[in-house]
């Protein structure tokens, strides 16, 4: 089975600062493919961004960045310039087409963004 | 393309009564999933479509749940006899499923919060 672990229950971080979110994640899979989702007060999750195991570059999203440690099964999400918009629950998701292309979730880490 | 709706947004019932929930995906999406998701915690797996073909169910969906997905468009889910322990997020989330994970992501709706009195 696929777990995803994220370690860090509550995390905050002043306005204009950057913080790194932490996951890691346990699986024999070769190919597969790592998600960072946001969701806001509003419950709405929405996609951050997204990595493929197979590729060695780090995805980057404006604002957003990933630190992919393969070996390590890490996935780290760093936001700099942090918005008091950023202020969510992130949740670090797996997915692998050799399991039904299920998305498997870690339980999330607040973060709040103090002005 | 409007996203991944759902009605109710939210869901009062009392003990032992049915609800149903619907999921209207994303109109090209052929792969439609469904989440529970309690407060405080990440999105449970209960089930997901391929077009119409329900392919998977977790072992979460006890047998007074179920889901249809008749015309491989929207989903309802049903739950009944419902229980205080049934109370949660229910989220619905679609993607392309078009077999190339490489363009895979899910896409949420804005849930249905179920509450059981």
């Amino acid at each position: 089975a696929q777990t995803v672990t994220q370690s860090q229950p509550e995390m905050s971080v002043q306005e204009a600062e950057t913080v790194t979110l932490s996951c890691t994640y346990d699986t024999s899979e070769n190919n597969y493919y790592l998600f960072w989702y946001k969701q806001p007060p509003s419950r709405q999750m929405i996609l951050v961004i997204r990595q493929e195991a197979y590729k060695q570059q780090n995805a980057t999203e404006n604002r957003f960045s990933v630190n992919f440690q393969k070996a390590a099964k890490s996935f780290s999400l760093k936001i700099s310039d942090s918005q008091l918009g950023d202020t969510a629950m992130y949740f670090c998701a797996f997915m692998s087409t050799n399991t039904g292309n299920q998305f498997y979730f870690g339980t999330g880490t607040s973060l709040t963004v103090i002005p | 393309d409007t996203g991944v709706s759902q009605d109710p947004r939210h869901k009062i019932t009392k003990r032992g009564q049915n609800v149903t929930f619907r999921c209207d995906p994303i109109s090209e999406h052929n792969r439609l999933y469904w989440y529970r998701q309690t407060l405080g915690q990440g999105p449970e797996f209960l089930t997901y479509f391929q077009n119409e073909a329900q392919l998977e169910k977790s072992r979460l969906l006890s047998d007074r749940f179920s889901a249809e997905r008749p015309k491989g468009s929207f989903s309802t889910l049903e739950i009944q006899r419902t229980e205080q322990g049934d109370s949660a997020m229910y989220l619905c989330a679609s993607s392309l499923g078009t077999g190339r994970s490489t363009n895979e992501k899910l896409f949420f709706g804005s849930g249905t919060q179920l509450s059981v009195l």
